[in-house]
């Protein structure tokens, strides 16, 4: 299975919700990444974990909160969002931390912060 | 900060046509250059991890040449099908490589006209 999935695709939800993303891979990977598109962007890094540990943080706001419960679990949880935060979140793995490793992305879930 | 440079933006080639396009990164404390395939609502899929100066990889019609002492790298695609229409994005990994957070080009848009 080289599949990273992602749920939910879509997202609508308002300023004072709490929700969550959730990203699974089963390739074994020990490094999982949380990515932030806006429109006609690049994907920007905001979190890096490897080995279920919080490797970088991207100096992103507190209210991105992510969790990593097993190594082929990855979370992002929201809280008190703002509109600017509209974007795709596409998370990613890879076999280790390293910028020689080629990252596995999943299909992403599309955020509307009303 | 660290910039990646693609061009061009955009691209508009007949089926059958022969395309290249550039990725411009700092060519000094090299570690690697990645380049990656989105289609429009999939997931951004890797094509090629490049370390070496003078590398170059190929992947059916697709191929890419990497200069690390001047800082460039080119990706090419032969005899273009409508199916190779996507945004091509290169990345380049931050803090010297290690830690495997990688900064994105904005991507060449690619669209292949039957």
């Amino acid at each position: 299975d080289t599949e990273v999935t992602q749920t939910p695709k879509h997202l609508v939800m308002g300023m004072t919700n709490k929700k969550s993303l959730k990203c699974e891979q089963h390739m074994g990977h020990r490094a999982m990444y949380w990515y932030k598109q806006k429109a006609k962007k690049p994907p920007e890094l905001m979190f890096v974990y490897s080995y279920e540990k919080l490797s970088i943080n991207e100096s992103v706001p507190s209210r991105f909160s992510p969790e990593c419960p097993n190594s082929s679990l990855l979370n992002l949880h929201l809280h008190a969002l703002q509109p600017e935060d509209s974007a795709l979140y596409l998370c990613a793995s890879s076999p280790s931390q390293g910028g020689g490793n080629e990252q596995f992305f999943g299909p992403g879930t599309r955020l509307t912060v009303l | 900060i660290l910039n990646v440079e693609q061009s061009p933006q955009s691209l508009h080639v007949q089926e059958g046509d022969s395309t290249n396009f550039t990725c411009s990164f700092p060519s000094s404390n090299f570690y690697a250059l990645h380049w990656y395939r989105w289609e429009t609502a999939k997931s951004p899929e890797a094509l090629f991890v490049m370390t070496l100066n003078g590398d170059e990889k190929k992947k059916g019609r697709i191929s890419a040449t990497l200069n690390t002492k001047e800082g460039y790298s080119y990706l090419y695609i032969k005899g273009s099908q409508p199916e190779d229409s996507a945004t091509y994005l290169c990345a380049f990994p931050n803090y010297g490589g290690s830690q495997g957070n990688l900064i994105f080009g904005k991507g060449t848009k690619l669209s292949v006209k039957p």
